[in-house]
């Protein structure tokens, strides 16, 4: 069965970057983009970009544009979301998620980023 | 933008309700999804392409619109029903979600 394993949690300082891994399994990596949406405490889900496993195309939400890197490593089916410059903003449960249709319903477990000072 | 209505809603178990979501721009009616979300818990898709249910859901959830307008629909609720659901569009960059609309117990 599909399966997305997200890295565990992380706490950051004010500032500093943090890298997120995704792992699939149970399908063709390359045949399916991946989504990354983050959750902060409380609120709603925010989408922040996406990424073609196929040939790493990327597009990223305006608001995380220059702080927001994602990547993809074929050869171990893994996603990656690498978010520089961390603020208390940041603090949140970041999600990879399989893109899209019918294939939306299949989401990484989620990873807490905890930034503090 | 997607905008959600209501933003809460008070319900009982037996109950029909409809959700709504309005887009700020046309959404091709095939990247239009909806998800369910529980504390603790990754959203759960209910329907993709506006009106299609996702593996699993029950047939008392169901989708329907086109363009701006696109609704959700739970026949009948059960006990299991009441969480936060979210409209989502894939049809366009950026992609965006909903902001929500909480359904709760009366």
């Amino acid at each position: 069965q599909v399966q997305l394993l997200q890295s565990g949690a992380e706490v950051k300082k004010l500032g500093a970057s943090v890298k997120v891994s995704c792992k699939a399994s149970g399908y063709t990596f390359t045949d399916f983009s991946i989504s990354w949406v983050r959750q902060a405490p409380g609120q709603g889900l925010e989408w922040m970009g996406w990424i073609s496993a196929y040939n790493s195309n990327t597009k990223y939400a305006q608001k995380f544009q220059g702080r927001v890197a994602l990547t993809t490593d074929a050869s171990t089916s893994t996603a990656y979301m690498d978010l520089r410059s961390l603020s208390s903003d940041d603090t949140a449960i970041y999600y990879c998620a399989r893109c899209c249709g019918p294939y939306g319903g299949d989401w990484g477990q989620g990873t807490l980023i905890t930034v503090s000072s | 933008v997607l905008t959600q209505s209501p933003g809460t809603l008070s319900l009982s178990p037996g109950e029909r309700v409809t959700l709504s979501c309005r887009a700020s721009q046309s959404v091709g009616i095939s990247y239009f999804a909806w998800y369910q979300q529980k504390p603790g818990q990754a959203p759960r898709l209910l329907i993709y392409g506006a009106s299609n249910r996702a593996t699993g859901i029950p047939d008392r959830f169901s989708g329907s619109g086109s363009g701006t307008d696109f609704t959700l629909t739970n026949s009948r609720l059960e006990p299991e029903d009441f969480a936060v659901y979210y409209c989502h569009q894939y049809g366009r960059f950026p992609y965006t979600f909903g902001q929500g609309t909480k359904l709760e117990i009366k």
